[in-house]
This record gives structure tokens, C-alpha cells and sequence, in this order.
């Protein structure tokens, strides 16, 4: 089975320019999360998901930050307008529904590097 | 609020050596999951094992371990002959399990390993 895919894997941009991740979650996953990783703050949880609808967006970072996920097999994270301090790695996860082991399966994660 | 440490930031060791990674946790659940999982260089996260509160059996899979002790809320993984492959950043996590959540993970901060010959 494929896993958790995301696009791109690196992107670099300038401050000021929109930029648009993409997720791919595990077919037949409930569950997608976007988790934000940085030296200064390590893995931190942005948004997740339950059956395509935001349930909690309480750790995306400022309104430059949205979310969505129009059907169960992808999902985006967009910035807008980009910041240097948007540079990090985004990694997507997802999981079965709940009930399940509970273990996210994560993606590649995609670094972003705003200049 | 959940929390989880790992005070150890790097550790590096000659390979075959054994190595232990401290995970101390906080949380007001009485019902919770405990997870390992790996950061190779590549950048992927790998789930290595996922431990329940109140199974606090111990866990072998070759040679890795892990002593889950609830009277102290450590969770602790151990690398038994240790090899260079086992060089990644391992994480710690923490996540609630009651029914009609999401399971949130909260993550430590990591423990670089670095195994050397």
C-alpha cells in the first residue's frame, strides 16, 4: 500500500509569495494532520482533520496559515503571504478512525525554505 | 496539559555499545498512549512502537526495548548493540485516548543518537 504522500518535497520561495502544500492521506484514513517542525520549536501540530472536516486549527500559526481538505484523499496547506519564519519542514500524517492503534503514519515531509 | 521530555538532546556512542533514551512524560489522563518513533537523515518519521497506560509490560523487538514504568511516567527506550543505522533522531510522544478524540500526538523534542565505529 502507498503511504502518506506529499508534494512538494523542497520548496524554496521568496518572503511575500504564496506556497501551497499538498497531502495525500493512506486510503480509508479518517484522520489527516499537519504537523510543523523546527529546530527552535520541534514537532508542533498545525490542524487536523476528521472525515474532511477542520477540528481543531487552534495550533496554525496566524491567519497567513489556511487549511483544507475538499475529499478524503487530499488535502492542502497554503501560506499567504510566506514569511522567513514559515521555514520548516511540514510533514503530513494520517490515521484510521478512532478505536484504531492510534499510530499516525506520516509522510516525507515537505521543506519548505522561504528567502 | 500533556507533556513529554527527553532531556537527553544528543548522545553519541561507539557502535555495539547499549543505549538508553529517557522519555518522561506528564499528563491528567488517566487513559493514555505512549509512542517511539525514529527520524533517520532522510527526514522521515518511522513509527517504532505505541504502548497503552495501563499495559505496562515491557517490550522487546530485536534489539530494541522499552520499559514503560508508570509510577515515574518515563517511558524509556533501549538500543541493545548499538549499530550506525540506529543513528537518527528518535521522538518521544504522548496522546490521549478518549473516546471521540482524535488521538493528538504531543511530541518531545527529540534525542539525536549518533553511533560511531
Amino acid at each position: 500500500d502507498a503511504g502518506v504522500i506529499q508534494s512538494p518535497r523542497h520548496e524554496v520561495t521568496e518572503m511575500g509569495q504564496e506556497v501551497t502544500l499538498r497531502c495525500k492521506p493512506i486510503s480509508g484514513h479518517d484522520y489527516l494532520f499537519w504537523y510543523r517542525q523546527t529546530m527552535m520549536r520541534g514537532l508542533e501540530l498545525l490542524i487536523y482533520f476528521n472525515n474532511n472536516v477542520p477540528i481543531d486549527d487552534s495550533g496554525m500559526p496566524e491567519d497567513r496559515f489556511s487549511a483544507k481538505m475538499p475529499n478524503a484523499s487530499f488535502s492542502t496547506l497554503k501560506i499567504q503571504p510566506s514569511e522567513p519564519r514559515d521555514s520548516a519542514v511540514y510533514f503530513c500524517a494520517s490515521r484510521r478512525r478512532q478505536g484504531d492503534t492510534g499510530e499516525l503514519f506520516f509522510g516525507e515531509g515537505s521543506r519548505l525554505t522561504v528567502l | 496539559a500533556q507533556k513529554v521530555t527527553q532531556a537527553q538532546t544528543e548522545i553519541s556512542v561507539v557502535e555495539k555499545e547499549d543505549v538508553t533514551l529517557d522519555c518522561v512524560y506528564e499528563t491528567r489522563d488517566t487513559t493514555y498512549y505512549l509512542f517511539w518513533y525514529k527520524q533517520p537523515p532522510s527526514g522521515e518519521l518511522v513509527f517504532l512502537i505505541r504502548r497503552n497506560s495501563f499495559d505496562e509490560q515491557n517490550e522487546i523487538s530485536g534489539r530494541y526495548s522499552w520499559n514503560f514504568q508508570k509510577s515515574t511516567s518515563s517511558f524509556n527506550f533501549t538500543i541493545t548493540a548499538s549499530q550506525v543505522v540506529d543513528s537518527a533522531v528518535y521522538f518521544c510522544a504522548l496522546s490521549e485516548a478518549r473516546p471521540g478524540t482524535a488521538s493528538k500526538l504531543t511530541f518531545g523534542t527529540g534525542t539525536r543518537l549518533q553511533v560511531t565505529l
